[in-house]
């Protein structure tokens, strides 16, 4: 079964700064997704970004990018020009191509990122 | 946009009583789940569906039942809830097709047992 770390329970960076977000994962599959999700206070979940696994390149969404290093099984989210409204609980999650648990999102256990003014 | 909408964002329940939570989703996906959220414990899958009617257990199935007769909703079912119950509760969707889509929530139900 695939699992996904978030070592870092919390983090903060000032406005402005940039910040990165953690995520480990263990998989022995080749192929798979990776996605950050993002949790604000109103407790709506919504995708900041997404990568494929087969993908070399990093994915990109503004100021969200993430560290994709497949051998080492990482993927972590860096978030430039940090503002107020990026304070959330962000989770990293990993999803299967093929097979049953292609359905299913694994969920790491979240980091709670707080942007001070 | 996708929407997905669960029927309570608040629920308080008494020990021993059968609670419902529903879950709706107006964008056609085949596929619907329900998830556990607890702080330092981050999403625990309980139950999903890949078609109406069809039903497969998550990680903590425990103490919990599923219904889905209409493609659109995707109902949780606490049988006898318990104090140990009292959670969050997101439910989420996604199109049964290959590919990175990503899944869809709901803004959660924070369900208080006592």
């Amino acid at each position: 079964a695939q699992t996904v770390t978030q070592s870092q329970p919390e983090m903060s960076v000032q406005e402005a700064e940039t910040v990165t977000l953690s995520c480990t994962y263990d998989t022995s599959e080749s192929d798979y997704y990776l996605f950050w999700y993002k949790q604000p206070p109103s407790r709506q979940m919504i995708l900041v970004i997404r990568q494929e696994a087969y993908k070399q390149q990093n994915a990109t969404e503004n100021r969200f990018s993430v560290n994709f290093q497949k051998a080492a099984k990482s993927f972590s989210l860096k978030i430039s020009d940090s503002q107020l409204g990026d304070a959330a609980m962000y989770f990293c999650a990993y999803r299967s191509v093929w097979g049953g648990s292609n359905y299913k999102l694994t969920f790491g256990k979240g980091t709670l990122l707080t942007v001070n003014p | 946009d996708v929407k997905v909408t669960q029927s309570s964002r608040y629920l308080v329940k008494r020990t021993g009583e059968k609670v419902f939570l529903e879950c709706v989703q107006d964008m056609d996906h085949e596929n619907m789940f329900w998830y556990r959220q607890d702080p330092g414990l981050g999403l625990r899958l309980i139950y999903f569906s890949y078609d109406v009617k069809m039903k497969e257990k998550g990680d903590i199935p425990e103490g919990y039942s599923v219904s889905r007769e209409k493609k659109e909703r995707f109902s949780l079912i606490l049988e006898s809830a318990s104090t140990n119950q009292t959670s969050m509760y997101l439910c989420a969707s996604r199109p049964g097709s290959q590919g990175s889509t990503e899944a869809f929530f709901g803004q959660g139900t924070r369900l208080t047992v006592v």
